[in-house]
């Protein structure tokens, strides 16, 4: 079963406009955090964001923000203000499992691009 | 720069050839991860070690093995290389104390495999 969803394998965006990445996910597990990463077309890959399934707030970190519902297994990637250089894909990602054996499980990822 | 040092970025190979990739942890990381990213599978967990023991495997073909050293750093070692292989091998690194989730897994950039 897919264990990350991300249903939009294309965005396009106008500069200057937020734009908000879906990515639902499925655990029976109540421990888990939800990653995002950035991964440009020269092929790095660069954390974004975490939250984690007992955080009580939205996690932020600058122009990003985690809009986390848990009810509806969903933790979707708010980007404020888009700028050129947000064009990349876009990864979600879930840990679960045991303490010590916390591999990630990626989504198929969305490419958003940014337009002038 | 995300602290993951990964050697080399190129490799380009022929069939049936063996390969070692090279993977440095942030300071102070325990746990090393190995991706593999190709088009058709999308990001996949390869192995996880920690502190030096295998901790969690993926999907891992038996073609493949991996280690960590010591002073932490780890090696991919892909042999009978097939065309199938050619992807972007990751290498990440966290925390990863047994005693609790971690928030972060840190990426190196990548080394693409291209086998001929």
């Amino acid at each position: 079963a897919q264990k990350i969803t991300q249903t939009q394998p294309g965005m396009f965006v106008q500069e200057k406009e937020a734009v908000t990445l879906d990515c639902t996910y499925d655990t029976s597990d109540p421990s888990y955090g939800l990653f995002w990463y950035k991964q440009p077309s020269s092929g790095e890959m660069i954390f974004l964001i975490y939250q984690g399934s007992y955080d009580q707030q939205n996690a932020t970190e600058g122009r990003y923000s985690l809009n986390f519902q848990k009810a509806r297994k969903s933790a979707n990637l708010v980007i404020s203000a888009s700028q050129l250089g947000d064009s990349a894909m876009y990864f979600c990602a879930m840990r679960e499992g045991l303490r010590g054996a916390q591999k990630l499980v990626f989504g198929q990822g969305t490419r958003l691009t940014i337009n002038p | 720069d995300s602290g993951v040092t990964q050697t080399p970025k190129h490799l380009i190979t022929a069939t049936g050839q063996r390969v070692t990739l090279r993977c440095s942890p942030r300071s102070g990381d325990l746990s090393v991860y190995w991706y593999q990213q190709s088009l058709d599978q999308g990001l996949q967990f390869l192995i996880q070690y920690y502190n030096g023991e295998e901790r969690a495997k993926g999907n891992i073909l038996e073609r493949f093995s991996a280690q960590q050293f010591p002073d932490l750093h780890s090696e991919l070692n892909l042999s009978s290389l097939e065309l199938g292989d050619s992807a972007l091998y990751f290498c990440a690194s966290s925390v990863a104390r047994g005693d609790r989730l971690n928030t972060e897994a840190f990426f190196g950039q990548g080394t693409r495999l291209t086998v001929v």
